[in-house]
């Protein structure tokens, strides 16, 4: 089963503004991750977060954990066309074998000039 | 060099043909993963190795065999597919054990059909 939910399933917003997209999950983790995917290509790795950090910044992202809701949110700032994508969030648990990440749902964004 | 490489990008393939995915990244990474995505869904994950053994398999049909000659090929076997395996199938690499970051690296995929 998915260790992660997200949502929402899909967001439309136009350049400059903000995204805000959230992830779920049932059990602890070790770490959580967001991932981008353009469509039909493979996917990029944009920030981790560990299970006992709070918040991290790279450039435009930045993603909050919260252990105690099992939620973490992503975060994209002035957005861009070229940050239309699918964005994953992937888990992996403590309880399982090492290397089992599982991804999310995914969010859909669009972003329009 | 951050790479992994897929082949081939696209391919076409009969219910009674049998065919090879392949893989390779020269990152040192000493994880390799199988993943198969279908469309508007998360990549599921089907086979992990690490260190060239299997570690993990997803109980995945034994159409799909996976084979990891040496630390830089993975490759997976097709035999007897039906349709409904028709996807794309990502391959990631990653550095091995929990305190190391696990980031994957994704190969932009190989696209099934089946026909």
């Amino acid at each position: 089963s998915q260790q992660g939910e997200e949502d929402p399933q899909a967001l439309s917003i136009q350049e400059g503004e903000n995204a805000t997209m959230n992830c779920s999950y049932k059990t602890s983790i070790n770490n959580l991750q967001w991932y981008r995917q353009n469509s039909g290509r493979g996917l990029v790795h944009l920030i981790l977060i560990r299970s006992n950090e709070r918040e991290k910044h790279s450039g435009r992202l930045r993603v909050t954990l919260d252990t105690s809701k099992k939620s973490s949110s992503l975060l994209i700032t002035a957005s861009r066309a070229a940050d239309t994508a699918s964005y994953f969030c992937a888990t992996d648990a403590p309880a399982d074998s090492w290397g089992k990440f599982q991804f999310g749902a995914g969010t859909q964004v669009v972003v329009t000039p | 060099d951050t790479e992994v490489t897929q082949t081939p990008k696209h391919l076409v393939m009969g219910m009674t043909n049998k065919k090879s995915l392949k893989c390779e990244q020269h990152m040192g990474h000493r994880a390799m993963y199988w993943y198969k995505q279908k469309a508007k869904k998360p990549p599921e994950l089907m086979f992990v190795y690490s260190y060239e053994k299997l570690s993990i398999n997803e109980s995945v049909p034994s159409r799909f065999s996976p084979e990891c000659p040496n630390s830089s090929l993975l490759n997976l076997h097709l035999h007897a597919l039906q349709p409904e395996d028709s996807a794309l199938y990502l391959c990631a690499s990653s550095q091995v054990g929990r305190s190391n970051t696990g980031e994957l690296f994704f190969g932009e995929g190989s696209r099934l059909t089946v026909l």
